[in-house]
Formats: C-alpha cells, sequence, structure tokens
C-alpha cells in the first residue's frame, strides 16, 4: 500500500545514544517533515524539506539533525539523547495534503 | 498565520450527529481551513478542508460562516470509531511550497463518542 513508512516503531535510548529515525514514502511527493507529540500536545515540527536536496528548520530543531537522502526518503538523528527527546515522532509527506506514517516512540531514560 | 480556538473536549452520543466548532476569527482571504483527525497516538488523518463554500464528503461535511470567521465540522452518524482528537487548521493552500504550506497543529479537540 502507498504511504509514509517509519522505523523502527519503539526505541529505548539511555541519555547520550546516538539514533537515526528513518521514513520514506513512496507517493513522489517533493515535501516531507519531521514531527513530534508530546503527551496532550499538538504535533511540533522539528525539520522539514520542501524538495530533495533542501532541508528547513521548524519549530523545534535544536538536538536533531535530518538528512534528505533522496526523493524517498528522509531520516532524523538524535547525536546525543536526552529525556526531553522522549516524544512519539511522525514523518509526513505531502504533495496536495499530508500522509502520516504511524509513528515511532521514543523513550530516553 | 491565523491562529484557531477550539474546545479541549466534547462528548457525542453514538448515532448522533457530532458538531465540532472552530474559530478562525484572523483568517485570510487566501486561506483554507483543513480538518484532521488523530486517533488514539496514530498519524494524523484527512478529514475534509474548504475556502469559503460548504463542503462534503464521505467522512464529513465543513460548514464555513459567511464572513470566515468559524466553522463547523460536521460527522453526521458519529460512532465508536470516530473518538479522537480533531485538529482545525487554517493555512494556504498545501500545495505551495517552502513554509506556507507546512501544517501547524495546535491542541485540538478531543471527541469522545458514547455507545
Amino acid at each position: 500500500n502507498a504511504g509514509v513508512t517509519q522505523t523502527p516503531k519503539f526505541q529505548v535510548l539511555k541519555t547520550g545514544q546516538s539514533m537515526t529515525l528513518q521514513c520514506a514514502q513512496d507517493m513522489n511527493h517533493n515535501s516531507m517533515y519531521w514531527y513530534r507529540q508530546d503527551p496532550g500536545m499538538g504535533l511540533r515540527l522539528i525539520y522539514y524539506s520542501a524538495s530533495e536536496g533542501t532541508t528547513d528548520k521548524g519549530e523545534v530543531p535544536n538536538g536533531y539533525n535530518v538528512s534528505r537522502l533522496n526523493k524517498r526518503e528522509f531520516s532524523l538523528r538524535l547525536e546525543s539523547a536526552a529525556p526531553s527527546q522522549t516524544s512519539v515522532y511522525f514523518c509526513a509527506s505531502r504533495r496536495y495534503g499530508y500522509t502520516f506514517g504511524s509513528g515511532t516512540r521514543l523513550t530516553v531514560v | 498565520d491565523a491562529k484557531t480556538t477550539q474546545p479541549p473536549s466534547m462528548d457525542c452520543a453514538e448515532g448522533r450527529a457530532a458538531n465540532l466548532p472552530c474559530n478562525h476569527s484572523t483568517i485570510s482571504g487566501n486561506e483554507y481551513v483543513y480538518w484532521y483527525r488523530q486517533i488514539h497516538s496514530q498519524g494524523p488523518q484527512y478529514i475534509i478542508h474548504g475556502l469559503k463554500n460548504n463542503e462534503t464528503n464521505e467522512m464529513a461535511s465543513l460548514i464555513i460562516t459567511e464572513d470566515r470567521k468559524s466553522s463547523t465540522l460536521i460527522l453526521p452518524h458519529a460512532t465508536l470509531r470516530d473518538t479522537a482528537v480533531y485538529y482545525c487548521i487554517v493555512r494556504v493552500a498545501l500545495n505551495y511550497g517552502g513554509s506556507q504550506g507546512n501544517l501547524i497543529f495546535g491542541k485540538g479537540t478531543k471527541l469522545s463518542v458514547k455507545p
């Protein structure tokens, strides 16, 4: 089925560890996004990529880096995880409307 | 960016219509009203959008006031599976390039459909 695929679905990290969240879409969309969602909150934009080869900061970029590897893939990297980065992370892509992945639930202890 | 105001929570009886209000008094002429919902921490799901005319699709109806300062999302026959957080978002057309097409989420309305 066409859509946005995120991996992993769950992850537990120790403070200071690094990891990369993967996102891929097969809809040939130009724009891709990474959001985080904390309990009881709406989604907040971390980074986005308007097209292949470009990335821009969103509302809460500190502590994260991104790579738009190609048109399909947009990864989010935590270089040194902190407990404040415990959250649910959603990747999305869009052309005329947004399609979201099912999320990655990350816990940093 | 136009901001939206939604009630934090609402209840609805199963089988009845759910009417979710949204105020957006500072909406600009080129901004659309979008509705998304998020079921139990899944990724948000598109429901409907409109500019100034009322819209209807297989999921819902969107009623926008003539002055465009408020709107109502209507789920005509709510089911238990419609229990979710509903987000009303005002943005330019989402096919705009750059940051103009970025969705900005508030806290939404938590709709609880009860048997």
